[in-house]
C-alpha cells in the first residue's frame, strides 16, 4: 500500500492566478498520476509525472496549463496556471506502487479542492 | 475510445436491503476492471478488481462483482446493506498493458437506518 499526502487539501484561488498542488508519498512508486474530479462528474486523467522528465498528457490537457514535476520517485508537483472558474475541482494524487495494472491497484490521495472566484 | 457507463447516480436504500449497482464499459480488447469507493471525508480506496479467472469477484465489507464478458458488464453487489455503506461507489476500467484507468461518473449510495 501507500500513503499519499496532498497540499493543499483545499484552497480559494482568484482568477488569473496559478497553485501548485504537492503530492508525497510515504514509499517509492513506480507511477505517479494526477486525475481532476470536476463537480459532479467523474474522475479524468489529466497527466502521467514522469520521474526526471516531461509528463505525459491526456487529450485535452497541456503542459502550459498544467506542468508537472517529479523530481524523484516519491514527490510531484501539479501547477494549475492562469486559473478560471472552470479550474474548479478536486484535484488527485495517485500511485502504483509496482508494475502496472495488471498486477497492481491504483491508490490515490484525499484530494486538493480547488475554488476559483 | 473506452468509456464507463453507471447507471445509477443516486441509490437510498434501508439497512438490510440489497444492492446492485450496474457498470458497463465499451471496449473492444481485454480489460481489467475495479470498482472504488470513497466514504465520505475519506479518500479513494480499491473495494475489488477483476483481472482474469473467475468471473465472480469477492471483494472487501461484503462486495461482490460479476463480470459478463457478453454484456460488457461488471454489476457489484451487496445482499445486505449496512449504514456503514453509505459512500460513493465508482467503476473503472483499463485496457490489459496499459495503466491509464478510465472512470464511471460514480453512484451515491445512502444507506438508511
Amino acid at each position: 500500500s501507500a500513503v499519499i499526502s496532498q497540499k493543499p487539501s483545499r484552497d480559494i484561488c482568484q482568477r488569473g492566478t496559478s497553485l501548485t498542488i504537492q503530492c508525497q508519498v510515504d514509499s517509492q512508486v513506480t507511477m505517479m498520476f494526477w486525475y481532476r474530479q470536476q463537480p459532479g462528474q467523474s474522475l479524468t486523467l489529466i497527466a502521467t509525472a514522469n520521474q526526471g522528465s516531461e509528463a505525459t498528457y491526456e487529450s485535452g490537457f497541456v503542459i502550459d496549463k498544467f506542468p508537472i514535476s517529479r523530481p524523484n520517485l516519491t514527490f510531484s508537483t501539479l501547477t494549475v496556471s492562469n486559473m478560471s472558474p472552470e479550474d474548479s475541482s478536486i484535484y488527485l494524487c495517485s500511485v502504483l506502487t509496482s508494475g502496472g495494472l495488471d498486477t497492481g491497484e491504483l491508490f490515490f490521495g484525499e484530494g486538493s479542492r480547488l475554488t476559483v472566484l | 475510445a473506452q468509456s464507463v457507463s453507471q447507471h445509477n447516480h443516486h441509490v437510498i436504500l434501508s439497512e438490510a436491503a440489497s444492492l446492485e449497482l450496474g457498470c458497463n464499459y465499451s471496449y473492444g480488447g481485454t480489460v481489467n476492471l475495479f470498482w472504488y469507493v470513497q466514504y465520505p471525508g475519506q479518500h479513494l480506496q480499491l473495494l475489488l478488481k477483476y483481472f482474469s479467472g473467475d468471473p465472480l469477484v469477492k471483494g472487501i465489507k461484503g462486495f461482490e462483482a460479476e463480470f459478463i464478458k457478453s454484456k460488457f458488464s461488471f454489476n457489484l453487489r451487496k445482499p445486505s446493506v449496512q449504514w456503514s455503506d453509505t459512500a460513493e461507489y465508482f467503476c473503472a476500467v483499463n485496457a490489459r498493458g496499459y495503466n491509464k484507468l478510465i472512470f464511471g461518473a460514480g453512484t451515491r449510495l445512502a444507506v438508511h437506518p
